[in-house]
């Protein structure tokens, strides 16, 4: 089974800076996709940025861009310029193709932006 | 707009009660999930359903059920054999297996057992 882990329970960043937030996942797959959400005091849970493991390109979306290291089985993601609305819980989570339905999540980063 | 409604926001439930959460989508998507968050855990999947009138059970199924009638709507029931219910549970669609799926989620309901 696939597991996914993110070994920081909690992170601070100063507004206006950069914060980089880990993911390992463990899978012998070899095409799989990388998801990171965002889930903000609202409790929505929103897709920040997502990965195609066949793609060797790392996906950036605005001031969020993901550090794909396919060989670790690694999927950081980097937010720049940190804005007060970053301030929410990330998860990472990873799937197979074909499987929607197994859709794993981490365990979660409380990520707190200081003004 | 299109979107995933889930109600109520807050429940509360007694022992013994059997409680339904509503989830309701306007997407056209094929495939509905339930989720449950407890904290410093990652969502769990409780049931899932790729097409009308066909669900299954994900990692967490026991003391749930569900079903699924109209392409819409994907109810879930928290059964009294559910001994620990008290969590944030969270709805989602996506338009089916293939391709990069992304899922999209409702706003949550915080169900507590009083």
């Amino acid at each position: 089974a696939q597991t996914v882990t993110q070994s920081q329970p909690e992170m601070s960043v100063q507004e206006a800076e950069t914060v980089t937030l880990s993911c390992t996942y463990d899978t012998s797959e070899s095409n799989y996709y990388l998801f990171w959400y965002k889930q903000p005091p609202s409790r929505q849970m929103i897709l920040v940025i997502r990965q195609e493991a066949y793609k060797q390109q790392n996906a950036t979306e605005n001031r969020f861009s993901v550090n794909f290291q396919k060989a670790a089985k690694s999927f950081s993601l980097k937010i720049s310029d940190s804005q007060l609305g970053d301030t929410a819980m990330y998860f990472c989570a990873f799937m197979k193709p074909q499987r929607p339905n197994d859709m794993r999540f981490g365990a979660g980063t409380r990520l707190t932006v200081k003004p | 707009d299109g979107g995933i409604t889930q109600s109520p926001k807050y429940l509360f439930r007694k022992e013994g009660q059997n409680v339904t959460l509503s989830c309701e989508q306007n997407l056209n998507h094929d495939a509905m999930y339930w989720y449950r968050q407890d904290p410093g855990q990652g969502l769990r999947l409780i049931y899932y359903s790729q097409i009308v009138n066909d669900f299954q059970k994900g990692d967490i199924a026991e003391g749930y059920s569900v079903s699924r009638e109209k392409k819409e709507s994907f109810p879930l029931t928290v059964t009294s054999a559910q001994k620990n219910p008290t969590a944030f549970y969270l709805c989602a669609s996506s338009i089916g297996a293939g391709g990069l799926t992304e899922a999209f989620f409702g706003q949550g309901t915080r169900l507590t057992v009083v």
